[in-house]
């Protein structure tokens, strides 16, 4: 019962190199998203997807790429990484009811 | 998308109940309420969600007065593993507009 998987768990990268987070989910919910959470702060949102082929920007969507190109797969992109981008990252999948999300990637830009 | 309101922080003791109110003028007649809980290093997971009056699971009540513009989450005897981050949030959850915007959330501390 996997749920939400994110890999990799940890990430250090420096400024201008670019990544990709993986996102994963095995519940065949069609909403997914990404979120950010920095110390001290709640989550926000920066991009989510009602479905393959469907993406949208959150809240803070700047420097982040995004494609869903299966149901399952949601892989965010860092184009040129920089320092404001370290924080913890978080993948979820919606159902009607609740929201499951990733284990998080703890990603530091140096 | 209808914004809610909650302490930042709560403390209390082991055995204790506890209530977090969230506020949330603005709810839509189509909204549902949903509580998430948060530990340190983890992502946050769902407690329970409602519409009206009163639920219950097996970890929290929720209640939910007739004007829906508030709603209390209560937990009963609380254990210091109870210690997290409780998140409101609100929306129309069967929705695809429905995007968990998360507040600041409520920061509760249970001590011995």
């Amino acid at each position: 019962n996997a749920g939400v998987t994110q890999t990799p768990k940890f990430q250090v990268l420096k400024t201008g190199q670019s990544m990709t987070l993986q996102c994963a989910q095995d519940m065949n919910h069609e909403y997914m998203s990404w979120y950010r959470q920095d110390p001290g702060m709640g989550l926000r949102l920066i991009h989510y997807s009602v479905g393959a082929g469907i993406t949208d920007q959150g809240e803070v969507p700047n420097g982040y790429n995004v494609s869903r190109s299966t149901t399952e797969d949601f892989p965010l992109r860092l184009l040129s990484a920089a320092p404001s981008q370290t924080s913890v990252y978080f993948c979820v999948a919606r159902g009607n009811t609740e929201a499951f999300f990733g284990q998080g990637t703890r990603l530091t830009v140096v | 998308l209808a914004k809610t309101t909650q302490p930042i922080s709560m403390d209390s003791y082991e055995g204790q109940e506890v209530n977090i109110t969230c506020s949330h003028n603005n709810i839509a007649t189509n909204d549902y309420i949903t509580w998430y809980q948060q530990f340190p290093s983890q992502g946050p997971r769902f407690i329970i969600q409602g519409y009206k009056t009163k639920v219950t699971n097996e970890v929290a009540s929720l209640f939910i007065p007739a004007d829906r513009k508030s709603s209390t989450l209560s937990l009963p005897r609380v254990s210091l593993s109870d210690t997290a981050v409780y998140y409101c949030l609100v929306g129309e959850v069967s929705s695809s507009s429905y995007k968990l915007i998360f507040g600041s959330g409520t920061r509760l501390l249970v001590r011995p």
